[in-house]
């Protein structure tokens, strides 16, 4: 089945450095979102993108959805421990007749940030 | 808080138990979708429900299902419980219906543990 890659799996940074992830599957998607756990909680939607090409923030993050629609990456701007969970990409596919395809995710980012 | 509530939160059981996981989507939402979230397969789609209907199915296993009744809220049925069933179950709903009201939004989760 579909498969999405992505890295690194986890990233042990100081406080006010930036940050990139990225993902990259062997099919392409109409859809990349991004999503954020904290322990004991379900993922939070961070972004969305539609679009190949299309660069979105959301604060200090920023996201892209890759031109071959296979890929896509999060940059977090200045980290702050808050920032602190584990980061998930996810792909989705639009079904024939426009209804949505099913979320394949990524295995994760683990982030940690020393204060 | 995402709007969608689970309940129990944590539910403890045996091999070859059954165990139902409810779900209450935000309101207005007229999707539920099933995911399982284990330490070696991430999060993986199992099922997913518009209004009242399913409409699609991922890595579901024969010994699970699930319905979503008239009031929108949905269960999900494991049975003959294996130790390898341990694991957080998700609950997401979106609006659904049309490709721009698609986001999920997810609950907190039911940690599952089968000894």
């Amino acid at each position: 089945g579909q498969q999405l890659n992505q890295s690194p799996q986890s990233m042990f940074i100081q406080e006010g450095e930036d940050v990139s992830m990225n993902c990259t599957s062997s099919s392409i998607f109409n859809t990349w979102l991004w999503y954020k756990q904290e322990p004991g909680e379900g993922p939070v939607l961070l972004i969305a993108l539609y679009k190949a090409g299309e660069l979105t923030s959301n604060g200090r993050l920023t996201a892209q959805f890759g031109i071959t629609r296979k890929d896509s990456f999060l940059n977090i701007s200045a980290s702050i421990p808050s920032d602190v969970g584990i980061y998930f990409c996810a792909g989705q596919l639009r079904n024939y007749g426009g209804s949505q395809g099913n979320l394949i995710f990524g295995k994760g980012t683990k982030l940690s940030v020393k204060p | 808080d995402s709007g969608v509530t689970q309940t129990p939160k944590h539910l403890i059981t045996a091999t070859g138990q059954r165990v139902t996981l409810r779900c209450s989507p935000r309101s207005g939402d007229l999707s539920v979708y099933w995911y399982q979230q284990s330490l070696d397969q991430g999060l993986q789609f199992l099922i997913q429900y518009y209004n009242g209907e399913e409409r699609a199915k991922g890595n579901i296993l024969e010994r699970f299902s699930a319905q979503q009744f008239p009031d929108l809220h949905s269960e999900l049925n494991l049975s003959s419980l294996e130790l390898g069933d341990s694991a957080l179950y998700f609950c997401a709903s979106s609006v659904g219906g049309l490709p721009n009201q698609e986001t999920q939004y997810f609950g907190p989760g039911t940690r599952l543990l089968v000894l």
